[in-house]
């Protein structure tokens, strides 16, 4: 069965220290998400990709980067961890269907920075 | 500035008992999804709503999408325990339609 997963699952690190967390998916979808997931804020998305080399800012992108260089894959870098990007990370993918833009999520990440 | 605001933010009932959930804004949306996501997992698509008006079932849930696209409900019949969940509802708008703005969820509690 096709899925995405996200690893780790759970991850501590210090301030200042490079992170980065993996979301890998076999729908072959083309489209890729990341969001962060904080009470009080609800989903917010970091960056976007429709597609191999093509990645996009989202509303909270700054701190973060991502690359795309296959279908299946969007990591996520923290460039230097900072204690406000203390969150729950998730990945999500959707089809270029048009009209279908139902998004499938990874399981999620929980990042502490210390 | 959020786009979609949620009422209410927590939701404690009883089973048995109705409910209803919105999902409002300012904006239009070419469609509206809710999403119900457990804890410890990610969100999972309950459904898709596209046209203005339009209202779609899921077993005892409905949903509703405003007949000007910018405003959604939910309404759960005889709410179970196995129906608590946040509830979230997510719009795309024209251009970017593969790109989803989230509200910030209706935490719901069903309890025994």
């Amino acid at each position: 069965d096709a899925e995405i997963t996200q690893s780790p699952r759970h991850k501590i690190t210090e301030t200042g220290r490079q992170v980065t967390l993996a979301c890998h998916q076999t729908w072959n979808h083309n489209n890729m998400f990341w969001y962060r997931q904080d009470l009080g804020h609800g989903l917010r998305l970091i960056h976007y990709s429709y597609g191999v080399q093509d990645t996009n800012k989202g509303e909270v992108s700054d701190g973060y980067s991502v690359s795309r260089s296959n279908t299946e894959d969007l990591p996520l870098t923290l460039e230097s961890a900072a204690s406000s990007q203390t969150s729950v990370y998730f990945c999500a993918s959707s089809d270029l269907l048009p009209g279908n833009n139902e998004q499938f999520f990874g399981p999620g990440t929980r990042l502490t920075v210390l | 500035t959020q786009l979609l605001e949620q009422s209410p933010q927590f939701l404690s009932i009883q089973e048995g008992e109705n409910l209803t959930v919105y999902c409002n804004s300012s904006s239009v949306f070419s469609s509206l999804q809710w999403y119900r996501q457990e804890p410890g997992e990610g969100p999972v698509l309950l459904v898709t709503v596209v046209t203005g008006g339009e209202v779609k079932k899921l077993k005892r849930l409905t949903f509703q999408f405003g007949d000007a696209r910018k405003d959604s409900s939910l309404h759960i019949t005889a709410a179970q325990p196995g129906d608590t969940g946040l509830y979230l509802c997510a719009g795309a708008r024209g251009g970017s339609n593969y790109k989803l703005t989230f509200g910030k969820g209706t935490l719901l509690t069903v309890n025994p």
